[in-house]
Formats: structure tokens, sequence, C-alpha cells
């Protein structure tokens, strides 16, 4: 069964820091997509950054990469020079391609950043 | 362009009632989900749409119904409210090429529902 571990329940980092994330998954199927998403406190789901389980480069999105260790089955979110705004809850969630397409979701790592 | 919407906001029911929650995209996405979220937890799906006169059950499907008329519209109706289902409703919409490749979810807002 596909499974999504976040094993970090809560992070505090100084302030222009970079942060790492983890994020390890378990699937069977070769052909899947890894997601990050922010959820500040005020609730909304923001989507961060997408890595293919076939792309050759890792992932980024401004501020963001995505470390993608495929044989370690790891998809760890990297922020860099962190911001006060980067104070949030962080999903880290797992789509089969081939299945019905349901996101399956970690139960998130809390950030606070530290000014 | 406003994305998902999602209304309303927050709501408070009695253990019994019934209520529908709204959800619309204006993205043209051909896909729609129902998540809920309970405190300090993940997400879990709980209906979703291919399209409109598709859905299906998620991981958590039971005291819900859907109903998907048209492409923009995804309503999630609770029948006999129980406290269990407290939580905060998320729904979110994407589009699926049919490709293969995993396509990014957008989400609404939320609601908070509350029951007593």
């Amino acid at each position: 069964a596909q499974k999504i571990t976040q094993t970090q329940p809560g992070m505090f980092v100084q302030e222009k820091e970079a942060v790492t994330l983890d994020c390890t998954y378990d699937t069977s199927d070769p052909s899947y997509g890894l997601f990050w998403y922010k959820q500040p406190s005020s609730g909304e789901m923001i989507f961060l950054i997408y890595q293919g389980s076939y792309d050759q480069q890792n992932a980024t999105e401004g501020r963001y990469s995505l470390n993608f260790q495929k044989a370690r089955k790891s998809a760890n979110l990297v922020i860099s020079a962190s911001q006060l705004g980067d104070s949030a809850m962080y999903f880290c969630a797992m789509r089969d391609i081939r299945g019905n397409y349901q996101l399956i979701w970690g139960a998130g790592t809390k950030l606070i950043i530290k000014p | 362009n406003a994305g998902v919407t999602q209304t309303p906001k927050f709501r408070i029911l009695k253990i019994g009632q019934s209520m529908t929650l709204q959800c619309a995209q204006d993205m043209n996405h051909n896909y729609m989900y129902w998540y809920r979220q309970d405190p300090g937890m993940g997400l879990k799906l709980i209906y979703y749409s291919v399209g409109a006169g598709i859905t299906d059950k998620g991981e958590v499907p039971n005291g819900y119904n859907v109903s998907r008329s048209t492409t923009e519209d995804f309503p999630l109706r609770l029948e006999l409210a129980a406290p269990s289902q407290t939580s905060v409703y998320f729904c979110a919409s994407s589009y699926s090429s049919g490709t293969g490749e995993a396509d990014t979810q957008y989400f609404g807002p939320g609601t908070r529902l509350t029951v007593l």
C-alpha cells in the first residue's frame, strides 16, 4: 500500500537559514508524482512544488527545491533563505498516476521561523 | 479568475441536521475532489469526480454524498450530521490530460464545520 511518512512533527529554524523538511514514501508503482503543499495558519492549502518519478532533474521553484532520491524513496523539501512568512504546516503528498488519482498525504511538519 | 471557491466558510450543525457544502471552480478542470482534514492530521479523500456525471468514493465516504452535474460544480452533501464529521473540508480541482503526467490539485479555502 502507498504511504507517506513525515518524521518531523515540528521544527524551529532561524530566519535566513536553509531548512530541509523530510518526506519518505512507499509505493510499488514505477510511475508516481510527489507534491509539497504549504498550509499557513489561515488554513488554505498552497501548492509549492512537484516532482515526477521519471524526472531526471530535481524540481525547483524559486526558494523551494525538492531533493529527490529515488533509490531511497525520499523527496525532501529544501527552503533556502527562510523567511518569517514560511512559518506554516508543510505536507508531502504522493499520487499514483495509474491508480485512482487520489493524493496520499503525510501527517505534516510544523515549521516555525524564528526572527 | 477565482480558482476554487467554497461556501460557507464556517458552519455549526446540530446532530442529525443535513447540509450541502458548495464548491465551484472556473479553471475548466475535469477532476474535482473533496477532502476532510481533522486537527493535526493530513487530508483524507472523501469523494472525487473525473468529469460531469462521474463520481467515485475515496477513503472516507461514509455519511457523505456528492453529485457532479456540471464541470464547474461539485457539492458535498452531509446527511444526518454526527460529531465525528466535525472537521475542515477542502474542495480541490485538477486537470488531467490522460497522458500519465501527475496533475497538480488546487484547493479552495476550506469550510470549517462543527457538529454539536
